[in-house]
């Protein structure tokens, strides 16, 4: 059961956009579009920020925005912030026998 | 004010038992299925358990499967995890959560800890 692919750690300055990627299979990420997002600050329960590949909870900012592209879901933050620094974790139903697969993580620095 | 809140953790000796509970309130807690989702010391969210609506599927983990027994109560709107043989790498930040954001009912507890140790 392995799970999705993030990369560890991402930077970037105030104002700047980056994108978090999430590497999976045709089990996962790419057969189903049902890709979450989540943000978590130190000590906290998760955040849910983007669900359904690209929809946005009530009450997240539009400056977070998520797509997919074959097996690999991408979460963009546009207009970082001080706030947005924290672990982001991409999330898929799977086909597998599991119901739910994490990514890694990733940390995200706001430089 | 919706709202879950877990109940349970504990220091535990390897081989143990532990029973977690979660509270529901502000929802209708009948209507959406639950999930089991632990977070081990500076690690990743790793999910471990669900089970639907009215209990008629359940799913686990490999890690945790024949050891952990995911069941809930509507009556009394709890969800809840026994755990047996225990082991070490199960010490965790353990947390209940709908996983429902389709269904724009995404909600997680503040968590509960486990500690496996001896």
């Amino acid at each position: 059961q392995s799970a999705l692919t993030q990369p560890a750690s991402v930077s970037g300055s105030p104002g700047q956009s980056i994108t978090i990627s999430c590497t999976g299979t045709s089990s996962d990420v790419g057969g189903y579009n049902y890709v979450s997002w989540y943000q978590q600050h130190p000590g906290k329960a998760p955040k849910l920020m983007i669900y359904d590949v690209s929809n946005r909870p009530s009450g997240v900012s539009n400056r977070f925005s998520g797509s997919k592209s074959g097996n690999t879901a991408s979460l963009t933050i546009s207009g970082l912030q001080a706030e947005d620094e924290a672990d982001y974790y991409c999330s898929s139903y799977t086909s597998s026998s599991l119901y739910v697969v994490f990514g890694g993580g990733t940390k995200l620095t706001v430089l | 004010e919706v709202q879950l809140v877990e109940s349970g953790g504990g220091l535990v000796q390897p081989g143990g038992s532990l029973r977690l509970s979660c509270a529901a309130s502000g929802f209708t807690f009948s209507s959406y299925s639950m999930n089991w989702v632990r977070q081990a010391p500076g690690k990743g969210l790793e999910w471990v358990s669900y089970i639907s609506s009215s209990s008629s599927t359940i799913y686990y983990a490999d890690s945790v499967k024949g050891r952990f027994t995911i069941s809930r109560d509507n009556a009394k709107n709890s969800l809840y995890l026994q755990m047996n043989s225990l082991r070490a790498e199960d010490t965790a930040v353990y947390y209940c959560a709908t996983l429902a954001g389709h269904y724009g009912m995404d909600v997680w507890g503040q968590g509960t800890t486990v500690t496996v140790s001896s």
